[in-house]
C-alpha cells in the first residue's frame, strides 16, 4: 500500500467543536487532497494542496480549513463541527499527472 | 457541481457478463482516471488515460475517452464476483491542479 494514513479513523464529536483530521504520507508526493463521501454524492473535493503551504479551496468548502506546513502532513479542521458535517472523510495523495493514492477514511459523527 | 457523473448509477449483471460504465464531463482535462471502492474502504486505482490518448487496455479492463464528446467509458469483461464494487471516474486539469470525482456506478456481479 501507498503510504498514506488517516487519523483518527473514528471519532464521534459535538456540535460546535473544532475537530482536526491529520493525513500523513511518506511518499513525498506534491498533491494532497481531502474530500468528503456521501450517499448520492460520490466523492466531493473539500479543499487540496499542491505544495507546503499551497492550498486551495474545492467544491465543498465552507466550513473547513486546512494546512500543510510539512510535505508530508496536510490537515483539515472543522471550525465548528455541524451535523451535516457528519461523513467519511478521505485523503489522498498523488504526484503531477499521475495516479492517486487514498487513506482509508475517516468517519466522523457530529452529535 | 461535481466535474463527472457517471452511468448508469446502478448496473446488477450475470457473472461472466460484460459491464460497461460511461463517464461524462464538463470541462477541459489533461488525464481521466478510473478507480473502485469495495464497500466501507479507501479507493483504488484501476487505470489513467490521458487526453492524447483514445483506448487504453489493463487486463480484463477497457478504457476509451472521447476528448469531443466529454466522456469515457470503462468496460470489464468476463466479470466475477470479486468485481462487486463501486466505480468512480475522475478527471484532472492541469490549470487548476484539481482531482474531481464523479458520483460513481455501484456494480453489483449475480454469481
Amino acid at each position: 500500500d501507498a503510504g498514506i494514513t488517516q487519523s483518527p479513523r473514528h471519532k464521534v464529536t459535538e456540535t460546535g467543536t473544532p475537530v482536526t483530521l491529520r493525513c500523513h504520507q511518506t511518499e513525498n508526493h506534491r498533491y494532497m487532497y481531502w474530500y468528503r463521501q456521501d450517499p448520492g454524492h460520490g466523492l466531493r473535493l473539500i479543499h487540496y494542496s499542491y505544495g507546503v503551504k499551497d492550498t486551495d479551496k474545492g467544491e465543498v468548502s465552507d466550513g473547513y480549513s486546512v494546512s500543510r506546513s510539512k510535505t508530508e502532513d496536510f490537515l483539515l479542521t472543522l471550525e465548528s463541527a455541524t451535523s451535516s458535517q457528519t461523513s467519511v472523510y478521505f485523503c489522498a495523495i498523488s504526484g503531477v499527472d499521475t495516479e492517486a493514492f487514498f487513506g482509508q477514511g475517516t468517519r466522523l459523527t457530529v452529535v | 457541481s461535481q466535474q463527472g457523473e457517471e452511468d448508469p448509477q446502478a448496473l446488477s449483471i450475470q457473472e461472466g457478463e460484460n459491464a460497461t460504465m460511461n463517464c461524462s464531463y464538463k470541462t477541459s482535462i489533461n488525464n481521466l482516471q478510473w478507480y473502485r471502492q469495495n464497500s466501507g474502504r479507501g479507493l483504488v486505482h484501476l487505470i489513467l488515460i490521458r487526453s492524447n490518448e483514445r483506448e487504453k487496455h489493463s487486463g480484463r479492463l477497457r478504457v476509451t475517452l472521447d476528448t469531443s464528446k466529454k466522456s469515457s467509458s470503462l468496460l470489464i469483461t468476463a466479470s466475477r464476483a470479486a468485481d462487486t464494487a463501486s466505480y468512480f471516474c475522475a478527471t484532472y486539469n492541469f490549470g487548476n491542479e484539481k482531482l474531481t470525482f464523479g458520483t460513481g456506478t455501484r456494480l453489483t456481479i449475480i454469481p
